[in-house]
């Protein structure tokens, strides 16, 4: 089975310019997370979906950023315009729904690594 | 408001070695999940190891174990006969234990170096 994927691995924009970060999330999973790690950082949440609904977008930074995911399959990222402190690399994650106690593990892709200029 | 702190940025031991790493965490919550991942230099990060707050024992998988220490909110990982394939970078990692709240509160990280 294939896990999280992500598209490009690497982008390097200028400052002004316009990226756009995909993630496909394993086959089946509903629930779908972005973490973006700055250099020398944390990684951070940034938003959640369930299928196609935000769950929770408390962790995305500002405007710039936009996320989608229609039809509840893949979701893009997108940075319009990006600056210089939205360098860094953005996971995608992915995870079945299900009842809590059960605990259902994130699977994370790759990372893209955004440079900007 | 959760935190997740890794006091060591840097560690290199030799192959075979035992290594300790630490965690410490801060949350008013009285159930959670703790997390080891690891993501070596391909990128991928996996979980390592999973703590649930509710267990007293501590967790085990294969030459990976954790040190659970709730009161003093530390979960720290070991490393018992090191691989060279252990070098990766290891973050500390909560998540509360609640429906609709699965954000994961990671650490900055340690880079473990395993030396020939």
């Amino acid at each position: 089975e294939a896990g999280v994927t992500q598209f490009p691995s690497h982008s390097v924009i200028e400052k002004g310019q316009t990226v756009t970060l995909r993630c496909d999330p394993i086959s089946g999973h509903d629930n779908l997370y972005w973490y973006r790690r700055v250099m020398g950082k944390e990684i951070k949440f940034l938003l959640h979906f369930v299928k196609e609904s935000k769950q929770d977008e408390s962790g995305m930074p500002n405007n710039r950023f936009l996320a989608e995911r229609t039809g509840g399959t893949y979701s893009t990222l997108k940075v319009q315009p990006a600056e210089l402190e939205d360098s860094g690399v953005y996971f995608c994650a992915s995870s079945q729904v299900g009842r809590r106690p059960s605990y259902n593990e994130q699977f994370f892709g790759p990372g893209t690594r955004l440079t900007v200029l | 408001a959760q935190t997740v702190t890794q006091s060591q940025p840097e560690m290199s031991v030799q192959e075979a070695e035992t290594v300790t790493l630490s965690c410490t965490y801060d949350t008013s919550e009285s159930n959670y999940y703790l997390f080891w991942y690891k993501q070596p230099p391909s990128r991928q990060m996996i979980l390592v190891i999973r703590q649930e707050a509710y267990k007293q024992q501590n967790a085990t998988e294969n030459r990976f174990s954790v040190n659970f220490q709730k009161a003093a909110k530390s979960f720290s990982l070991k490393i018992s006969d090191s691989q060279l394939g252990d070098t990766a970078m290891y973050f500390c990692a909560f998540m509360k234990h609640k429906d609709r709240d699965d954000k994961i509160i990671f650490g900055k990280g340690t880079r473990l170096h395993i030396l020939p």
